[in-house]
């Protein structure tokens, strides 16, 4: 059972920006940081954002981070076809001694 | 390159055992937190424990507390996970997952278990 909650899914034309909102509470996305995750058809997920608003090197600067309090959002502009996947948040939770993913959002390119 | 791969995955009774392992390759392996994440068919991710660089410190999510044990060797630069009493229920694709909670997250191709009878 995900302590964190997305929406089921989100989508747009090409080009677009879409965001994704994760809802947490204060032992999880309030007191640590977030990572972000996407996970294309068929393959293990990857590391999209850390440090609720830090790219990794590799990732577009398509791709941002933001978080207030106990909620983080991600989002994409200039969407493109090849952003069609399923999209994670995660954050440790202090409180249960746990990593927590959220439910999932899949990103769809109208 | 770094490289992480699963084996041991399975069909498995319910009740039966399994151990997983993980072959890490192209970084300090000993240098790192490592993690099992799993992902049944169909659903969503689910962390399911994490260990300490020195193995000193281990982590679970609840539904597997008691039943899997993670651990690791940095000798053969490898990381277990002995799962005990399986269920149905934890039939899934288990991903072996290296990071640190920054900028350094790799994971493996994944390793289906499958508890059936």
């Amino acid at each position: 059972q995900s302590v964190l909650t997305q929406p089921p899914s989100v989508s747009a034309a090409p080009g677009q920006k879409v965001t994704i909102s994760c809802s947490g509470s204060s032992s999880n996305i309030g007191d640590n940081y977030v990572s972000w995750y996407q996970q294309l058809p068929g393959t293990a997920p990857k590391l999209l954002i850390y440090g609720s608003n830090k790219r990794p090197s590799g990732i577009p600067d398509r791709f941002s981070g933001s978080k207030s309090g106990t909620s983080a959002t991600l989002g994409i502009t200039g969407l493109q076809t090849g952003d069609e996947a399923d999209y994670y948040c995660g954050a440790w939770d202090s409180s249960l001694t746990a990593y927590v993913f959220g439910t999932g959002t899949k990103v769809t390119v109208l | 390159e770094v490289q992480l791969v699963e084996s041991g995955g399975g069909l498995v009774q319910p009740g039966g055992s399994l151990r997983l392992s993980c072959a890490a390759s192209g970084f300090t392996f000993s240098s790192h937190w490592m993690s099992w994440v799993r992902q049944a068919p169909g659903k969503g991710l689910e962390w399911v424990a994490n260990i300490r660089q020195d193995g000193s410190e281990t982590y679970y999510v609840d539904s597997v507390k008691g039943r899997f044990t993670i651990s690791r060797d940095n000798a053969k630069n490898s990381l277990y996970l002995q799962m005990n009493s399986l269920r149905a229920e934890d039939t899934a694709v288990y991903y072996c997952q290296s990071s640190d909670g920054d900028n350094f997250d790799y994971w493996g191709q994944g390793t289906l278990v499958t508890v059936s009878s």
